[in-house]
């Protein structure tokens, strides 16, 4: 069946560094990958998401890049502070005007702790 | 314009018993869209109502079931519960453009004694 798998489980970095979490889907009909962060208590959030028509795309420190060939796409967090801490999911799902919408599978979730 | 709701926001049942989630969509969104969360499991889809049909269905058992309103307000319910239907429940509501942003709710955490 389908599935999205999510890399890491768990991710400390330095304030200031780098993050990036990988994500692989097995449908290759997909079309929509969105990222939600949770933080603790509180509802999921859509941060980023993409289409399989682009390659990436950004929104200040957040960027998601695809890989349709390799069915993979990832978010990278720059410059990282305090508040990013949260657990991060993927998600990936068929979704078209009118369609008959396929159901979304999420990843595992990541979760972020950035170090002080 | 309002959030997603949902009632209650905390449930305690015992086994056997049956129960009944609410949630009501941001105003002028169709799709409601139903999650189970729990920390072993993640994120589980459960299933998505778009104009009062269910369009699509997760791998959860018959005991689920959901129904969604003619203004979009959609119900879950959860008969005969077992100890491992104990989870924070999700509804997410969106357009159903090809925008499909999808906003949640603050969920419902059903605790089955």
């Amino acid at each position: 069946g389908e599935n999205v798998e999510q890399h890491p489980s768990t991710l400390s970095v330095q304030e200031g560094d780098s993050a990036v979490i990988k994500c692989t889907y097995s449908d290759s009909a997909s079309n929509y990958f969105p990222w939600y962060k949770q933080e603790l208590g509180k509802r999921p959030q859509l941060i980023i998401d993409i289409r399989s028509n682009v390659g990436e795309k950004k929104d200040q420190r957040i960027a998601v890049t695809l890989n349709k060939t390799a069915k993979h796409f990832s978010l990278h967090i720059t410059e990282t502070q305090p508040e990013d801490s949260a657990v991060y999911f993927c998600a990936a799902t068929q979704r078209g005007y009118y369609s008959s919408a396929s159901k979304i599978i999420f990843g595992s979730g990541t979760r972020l702790s950035i170090r002080p | 314009k309002a959030g997603v709701t949902q009632t209650p926001r905390y449930l305690i049942k015992t086994r056997g018993q049956q129960v009944t989630l609410s949630c009501s969509p941001i105003s002028g969104h169709r799709s409601v869209s139903w999650y189970q969360q729990t920390p072993g499991q993640g994120l589980q889809f459960l299933f998505e109502y778009f104009s009062e049909t269910q369009r699509n269905k997760g791998n959860f058992p018959g005991r689920f079931s959901g129904r969604q309103f003619s203004n979009s307000r959609s119900e879950m319910n959860v008969s005969t519960l077992e100890l491992g239907d104990s989870a924070l429940y999700l509804c997410a509501s969106s357009l159903d453009t090809q925008t499909d942003t999808q906003y949640f709710g603050p969920g419902t955490r059903l605790t089955v004694l």
